[in-house]
């Protein structure tokens, strides 16, 4: 299967640690997009990579948050000193910079809890 | 800016009953328009989009949409509900990224 890989699915912390997230997008999409999902809500932009850069920020991307895509394959999203606030689904999607509006493929998923 | 207003949080049908779910979106340009699928504790899957080709749309499962830019609208129709596809619902516009609705829970009663 070559479609979008979110690990871990599923990570419970306690309130103030760090947690790090990983996402493989598909491997020819150069663009890679970070959502957050709270219950009962849509998925809300929090950022996108095209290649190695961050070209966009939402104003939701607090300073605790922080995402990176080093070698512009794969990305990390790292929460520091997490808040109960925080507790949601966080989804990774990929496309291609041609097709971007036109196509997107997401991940399963990674369901952060924190205690 | 664009969006999307999805038309009631949470819709019930009985099995076999037409399924209708609600999109209207904002655009200053023309939109490109999404309908994606979420089964619990999963990722989204994509039912359809409307890319400027084709007003009415197919999708999977046996979803359709149409768009309708005079009311604005993508609405969601299947015209006989199975117990399957009881899930959330998202409607999106695409600019440089998916801007997404705030969903509807649809219930399939037998």
């Amino acid at each position: 299967d070559t479609g979008v890989s979110q690990n871990p699915r599923h990570k419970i912390t306690k309130r103030g640690q760090n947690v790090t997230f990983r996402c493989d997008p598909i491997s020819e999409h150069n663009r890679l997009y970070w959502y957050r999902q709270t219950l009962g809500q849509g998925p809300e932009f929090l950022t996108y990579f095209q290649n190695e850069a961050q070209l966009e920020k939402s104003r939701l991307l607090s300073d605790r948050f922080s995402a990176e895509r080093p070698k512009g394959s794969f990305s990390t999203l790292e929460i520091q000193r997490t808040e109960q606030g925080d507790s949601a689904m966080y989804l990774c999607a990929s496309s291609h910079r041609d097709r971007s509006r036109t196509e997107a493929f997401f991940g399963q998923g990674t369901r952060l809890t924190v205690v | 800016a664009q969006s999307v207003t999805q038309l009631g949080s949470h819709v019930s049908v009985s099995e076999g009953a037409l399924v209708l779910l609600r999109c209207n979106y904002s655009s200053s340009v023309p939109p490109y328009l999404f309908w994606y699928v979420q089964y619990p504790n999963q990722g989204l899957q994509l039912l359809l989009k409307y890319t400027s080709a084709a007003t009415l749309v197919k999708g999977i499962n046996g979803f359709e949409a149409e768009f309708k830019k005079s009311e604005t609208s993508f609405h969601l129709t299947k015209p006989s509900a199975h117990m399957s596809d009881a899930a959330e619902y998202f409607c999106a516009v695409s600019t440089d990224k998916l801007i997404f609705g705030t969903g509807t829970r649809l219930q399939v009663f037998p």
